[in-house]
């Protein structure tokens, strides 16, 4: 069965530093892998994806993300946080083997600290 | 510009009514889906349309209803059969059922019971 994984409920970082925010993903068949991330009462916006190709995956408002094939791990990842970066981001696997459905992390709540 | 659009915003129900969110999206998306958000736990698949007059149930079907007459239009209907209906709404597309696209977010509804 599939299912993604997003080990801390919250990530504390001081504006100017880097931030990771972990994932990790189980699948059968090659994985389509996605990061969203939703502010306060709206809906999610598409960050990045990977599909296939090279690890890192460059994506909107400076944030990457770094596939590891060997760890099932996909984490999100920006060179120097900013305070509106603060917000829930969420990570979704997709099973390339045909099924539909969308299987995504519990979320986990950046805070960005000034 | 293209997009999703859920209404209303904030809803109430009664006990033993039934109430009906809409989710409208100009994207030409073939595929639909309904999700149910609660803090903490992630999003949950309710139900999801591949193609017009055709949805299959999600995760988490009971006590809800849908429908997909037109291609743009997949309303949910929370049933008083929900027993917790009280959450944050999402309705999301994308290009077709099998694709490795993302999918788009409205931007929810929240219900709450009164």
């Amino acid at each position: 069965a599939q299912s993604v994984a997003q080990p801390e409920d919250q990530v504390n970082v001081a504006e100017g530093n880097p931030l990771t925010v972990k994932c990790t993903y189980s699948v059968s068949g090659n994985p389509y892998l996605f990061w969203y991330v939703q502010y306060p009462n709206r809906g999610l916006q598409f960050l990045l994806k990977y599909i296939t190709g090279d690890n890192l995956v460059k994506g909107s408002y400076g944030f990457e993300a770094e596939f590891n094939k060997s760890q099932t791990s996909f984490h999100l990842k920006k060179p120097s946080a900013l305070v509106s970066d603060s917000a829930l981001y969420f990570c979704a696997v997709r099973d390339g083997a045909g099924t539909y459905k969308y299987i995504f992390g519990t979320g986990t709540r950046l805070k960005v600290l000034a | 510009d293209g997009g999703i659009t859920q209404s209303p915003k904030y809803l109430f129900r009664k006990e033993g009514q039934n109430v009906t969110l809409s989710c409208e999206q100009n994207l030409n998306h073939d595929a639909m889906y309904w999700y149910r958000q609660d803090p903490g736990q992630g999003l949950r698949l309710i139900y999801y349309s591949q193609i017009v007059n055709d949805f299959q149930k999600g995760d988490i079907a009971e006590g809800y209803s849908v429908s997909r007459e037109k291609k743009e239009s997949f309303p949910l209907t929370v049933t008083s059969a929900q027993k917790n209906p009280t959450a944050f709404y999402l309705c999301a597309s994308s290009i077709s059922g099998n694709s490795n696209q993302p999918q788009h977010f409205g931007d929810g509804t929240r219900l709450s019971i009164l």
